[in-house]
Protein backbone atom coordinates (compact mmCIF):
# COMPACT_ATOMS: atom_id res chain seq x y z
CA UNK A 1 0.00 0.00 0.00
CA UNK A 2 1.63 3.43 -0.80
CA UNK A 3 1.76 6.39 1.90
CA UNK A 4 1.19 8.77 -0.97
CA UNK A 5 -2.64 10.09 -1.10
CA UNK A 6 -4.47 11.65 -3.45
CA UNK A 7 -8.00 13.51 -3.21
CA UNK A 8 -10.51 13.88 -4.55
CA UNK A 9 -10.23 10.38 -7.02
CA UNK A 10 -12.79 11.47 -9.42
CA UNK A 11 -14.21 15.25 -9.47
CA UNK A 12 -16.66 16.19 -12.03
CA UNK A 13 -17.11 20.38 -12.18
CA UNK A 14 -18.56 23.04 -14.21
CA UNK A 15 -16.52 25.14 -16.53
CA UNK A 16 -15.01 28.28 -14.21
CA UNK A 17 -14.87 26.32 -10.76
CA UNK A 18 -11.69 26.94 -9.03
CA UNK A 19 -10.42 23.02 -8.34
CA UNK A 20 -7.74 22.06 -5.94
CA UNK A 21 -6.16 18.67 -6.24
CA UNK A 22 -4.46 17.34 -3.22
CA UNK A 23 -1.65 15.30 -2.15
CA UNK A 24 -0.19 13.91 0.64
CA UNK A 25 2.64 12.17 1.40
CA UNK A 26 3.75 10.20 4.89
CA UNK A 27 7.02 9.28 3.63
CA UNK A 28 9.26 12.36 3.65
CA UNK A 29 10.18 12.42 0.63
CA UNK A 30 11.26 15.77 -0.49
CA UNK A 31 10.38 15.20 -4.24
CA UNK A 32 7.45 15.09 -5.79
CA UNK A 33 5.72 15.27 -8.83
CA UNK A 34 2.30 16.35 -11.06
CA UNK A 35 1.59 14.31 -13.88
CA UNK A 36 -1.03 14.76 -16.32
CA UNK A 37 -2.26 11.73 -18.30
CA UNK A 38 -5.50 10.52 -20.42
CA UNK A 39 -6.49 7.71 -20.27
CA UNK A 40 -4.21 4.84 -21.35
CA UNK A 41 -1.55 7.68 -23.18
CA UNK A 42 1.61 8.55 -21.86
CA UNK A 43 2.51 10.99 -18.59
CA UNK A 44 3.37 14.21 -18.87
CA UNK A 45 5.09 15.95 -16.31
CA UNK A 46 3.55 19.62 -15.19
CA UNK A 47 4.94 20.08 -11.99
CA UNK A 48 7.90 19.51 -9.54
CA UNK A 49 9.61 20.35 -6.67
CA UNK A 50 12.34 19.63 -4.91
CA UNK A 51 11.88 20.58 -1.49
CA UNK A 52 9.86 23.26 0.41
CA UNK A 53 9.33 26.14 -1.42
CA UNK A 54 10.70 25.02 -4.61
CA UNK A 55 8.89 24.51 -8.00
CA UNK A 56 9.31 24.07 -11.14
CA UNK A 57 7.28 23.61 -14.36
CA UNK A 58 7.38 20.79 -16.11
CA UNK A 59 7.60 19.59 -19.29
CA UNK A 60 4.15 20.02 -20.37
CA UNK A 61 2.85 23.42 -20.40
CA UNK A 62 -0.26 23.59 -18.05
CA UNK A 63 -2.64 26.50 -16.91
CA UNK A 64 -2.47 24.82 -13.01
CA UNK A 65 -0.19 25.86 -9.93
CA UNK A 66 1.27 24.09 -6.95
CA UNK A 67 2.63 25.26 -4.11
CA UNK A 68 4.77 23.43 -1.22
CA UNK A 69 4.77 24.63 1.87
CA UNK A 70 5.12 22.01 3.73
CA UNK A 71 7.22 18.50 2.98
CA UNK A 72 4.63 16.04 2.82
CA UNK A 73 1.86 18.18 0.70
CA UNK A 74 1.93 19.42 -2.67
CA UNK A 75 -1.74 20.69 -3.86
CA UNK A 76 -2.33 21.65 -7.47
CA UNK A 77 -5.00 24.21 -8.22
CA UNK A 78 -6.90 25.30 -11.33
CA UNK A 79 -8.13 28.90 -10.52
CA UNK A 80 -11.12 28.80 -13.66
CA UNK A 81 -11.51 24.99 -15.10
CA UNK A 82 -12.28 24.25 -18.85
CA UNK A 83 -13.46 21.35 -20.67
CA UNK A 84 -9.47 20.79 -22.00
CA UNK A 85 -8.32 20.31 -18.18
CA UNK A 86 -10.19 17.20 -18.22
CA UNK A 87 -7.73 14.62 -17.49
CA UNK A 88 -6.37 12.16 -14.80
CA UNK A 89 -3.81 14.07 -12.95
CA UNK A 90 -0.81 11.77 -11.32
CA UNK A 91 0.89 12.62 -8.22
CA UNK A 92 4.33 11.36 -7.35
CA UNK A 93 7.15 11.56 -4.33
CA UNK A 94 10.78 9.93 -4.61
CA UNK A 95 13.28 10.65 -2.04
CA UNK A 96 17.16 11.62 -1.81
CA UNK A 97 19.58 9.02 -1.75
CA UNK A 98 20.35 6.79 1.13
CA UNK A 99 16.33 7.44 1.91
CA UNK A 100 13.79 4.49 1.86
CA UNK A 101 12.21 4.93 -1.58
CA UNK A 102 15.31 6.69 -3.16
CA UNK A 103 15.64 6.88 -6.57
CA UNK A 104 11.99 5.08 -7.08
CA UNK A 105 9.48 7.38 -8.32
CA UNK A 106 6.01 6.66 -5.78
CA UNK A 107 2.97 7.33 -7.24
CA UNK A 108 -0.72 8.49 -5.55
CA UNK A 109 -4.05 6.55 -6.78
CA UNK A 110 -4.52 9.56 -8.94
CA UNK A 111 -7.46 12.08 -9.22
CA UNK A 112 -9.42 11.65 -12.52
CA UNK A 113 -11.01 15.06 -13.52
CA UNK A 114 -13.72 15.69 -15.53
CA UNK A 115 -15.05 19.22 -16.65
CA UNK A 116 -18.18 20.11 -18.44
CA UNK B 1 17.86 15.64 -24.19
CA UNK B 2 16.77 12.28 -22.96
CA UNK B 3 14.13 10.13 -24.64
CA UNK B 4 12.05 6.96 -24.49
CA UNK B 5 10.79 4.95 -27.04
CA UNK B 6 8.63 1.70 -25.94
CA UNK B 7 7.97 1.07 -29.90
CA UNK B 8 5.05 -1.70 -28.88
CA UNK B 9 1.88 0.14 -28.42
CA UNK B 10 0.11 -2.86 -28.05
CA UNK B 11 1.16 -6.92 -27.30
CA UNK B 12 -0.31 -10.26 -26.27
CA UNK B 13 0.79 -13.29 -24.52
CA UNK B 14 -1.07 -16.16 -23.72
CA UNK B 15 -1.61 -17.36 -19.94
CA UNK B 16 1.46 -19.05 -18.65
CA UNK B 17 3.53 -18.00 -21.87
CA UNK B 18 6.48 -15.64 -21.92
CA UNK B 19 6.22 -11.48 -23.55
CA UNK B 20 9.10 -9.32 -23.86
CA UNK B 21 8.61 -5.82 -23.89
CA UNK B 22 10.70 -3.13 -25.42
CA UNK B 23 12.58 -0.40 -24.54
CA UNK B 24 15.05 1.98 -25.97
CA UNK B 25 16.41 5.15 -24.68
CA UNK B 26 19.32 7.77 -25.75
CA UNK B 27 21.44 9.46 -23.20
CA UNK B 28 24.78 10.74 -23.21
CA UNK B 29 25.06 10.29 -19.61
CA UNK B 30 27.24 7.07 -17.80
CA UNK B 31 25.43 6.67 -14.72
CA UNK B 32 21.56 6.60 -14.78
CA UNK B 33 18.69 4.72 -13.78
CA UNK B 34 16.08 2.31 -15.60
CA UNK B 35 12.48 1.19 -14.59
CA UNK B 36 9.67 -0.38 -15.44
CA UNK B 37 6.18 0.49 -14.40
CA UNK B 38 3.29 -1.50 -14.66
CA UNK B 39 -0.65 0.60 -14.37
CA UNK B 40 -3.40 -2.02 -14.06
CA UNK B 41 -6.61 -0.61 -15.52
CA UNK B 42 -8.12 1.91 -13.26
CA UNK B 43 -5.67 1.37 -10.67
CA UNK B 44 -2.24 2.62 -9.23
CA UNK B 45 1.03 2.93 -11.05
CA UNK B 46 3.59 0.61 -9.39
CA UNK B 47 7.07 0.05 -9.81
CA UNK B 48 8.08 -3.63 -11.34
CA UNK B 49 11.62 -3.72 -11.58
CA UNK B 50 14.17 -0.93 -11.67
CA UNK B 51 18.36 -1.18 -12.94
CA UNK B 52 20.96 0.97 -12.07
CA UNK B 53 23.30 2.02 -15.40
CA UNK B 54 26.19 0.66 -13.68
CA UNK B 55 25.19 -2.06 -12.59
CA UNK B 56 26.14 -4.99 -15.32
CA UNK B 57 24.41 -7.66 -13.32
CA UNK B 58 20.25 -7.36 -15.18
CA UNK B 59 18.09 -7.00 -12.30
CA UNK B 60 15.11 -9.93 -11.66
CA UNK B 61 11.88 -9.84 -9.46
CA UNK B 62 10.09 -13.12 -9.39
CA UNK B 63 8.67 -13.57 -12.71
CA UNK B 64 9.65 -10.09 -14.21
CA UNK B 65 13.44 -9.60 -15.28
CA UNK B 66 15.27 -7.07 -17.42
CA UNK B 67 17.53 -7.29 -20.13
CA UNK B 68 19.86 -4.58 -19.89
CA UNK B 69 22.16 -3.79 -22.87
CA UNK B 70 23.76 -0.06 -21.95
CA UNK B 71 25.77 -0.17 -25.40
CA UNK B 72 22.60 -0.36 -27.18
CA UNK B 73 21.04 1.99 -24.92
CA UNK B 74 18.03 -1.12 -25.01
CA UNK B 75 15.97 -2.17 -21.51
CA UNK B 76 13.57 -5.02 -21.98
CA UNK B 77 11.03 -6.53 -19.83
CA UNK B 78 10.76 -10.25 -19.68
CA UNK B 79 7.35 -11.52 -17.99
CA UNK B 80 7.60 -15.21 -17.76
CA UNK B 81 4.48 -17.55 -16.71
CA UNK B 82 1.93 -14.64 -17.83
CA UNK B 83 -0.64 -14.20 -15.50
CA UNK B 84 -4.03 -12.63 -16.19
CA UNK B 85 -3.26 -10.04 -13.29
CA UNK B 86 -0.51 -8.89 -15.34
CA UNK B 87 -2.62 -7.27 -17.85
CA UNK B 88 -1.95 -3.69 -17.69
CA UNK B 89 -0.21 -0.46 -19.17
CA UNK B 90 3.82 -0.75 -18.96
CA UNK B 91 5.86 2.01 -19.00
CA UNK B 92 9.39 2.24 -18.87
CA UNK B 93 11.46 5.23 -17.87
CA UNK B 94 14.72 6.75 -17.12
CA UNK B 95 16.09 8.70 -14.70
CA UNK B 96 19.60 10.91 -14.77
CA UNK B 97 22.09 10.43 -11.88
CA UNK B 98 21.46 12.62 -8.48
CA UNK B 99 24.50 14.19 -8.99
CA UNK B 100 23.43 15.72 -12.42
CA UNK B 101 21.24 17.89 -9.83
CA UNK B 102 17.99 16.62 -12.21
CA UNK B 103 15.47 14.16 -10.82
CA UNK B 104 12.86 14.56 -13.86
CA UNK B 105 11.86 11.05 -14.76
CA UNK B 106 10.93 10.37 -18.11
CA UNK B 107 8.44 8.44 -18.92
CA UNK B 108 8.23 6.44 -22.36
CA UNK B 109 5.07 6.16 -24.09
CA UNK B 110 3.50 2.68 -23.03
CA UNK B 111 2.89 -0.89 -24.35
CA UNK B 112 -0.55 -2.48 -23.43
CA UNK B 113 -0.23 -5.77 -22.46
CA UNK B 114 -3.26 -7.88 -22.87
CA UNK B 115 -3.25 -11.62 -21.21
CA UNK B 116 -5.50 -14.36 -22.97
CA UNK B 117 -6.68 -16.83 -21.32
Amino acid sequence: EADIYQTPRYLVIGTGKKITLECSQTMGHDKMYWYQQDPGMELHLIHYSYGVNSTEKGDLSSESTVSRIRTEHFPLTLESARPSHTSQYLCASSARTGRAGANVLTFGAGSRLTVL
Amino acid sequence: AQTVTQSQPEMSVQEAETVTLSCTYDTSESDYYLFWYKQPPSRQMILVIRQEAYKQQNATENRFSVNFQKAAKSFSLKISDSQLGDAAMYFCAYRRDATSGTYKYIFGTGTRLKVLA
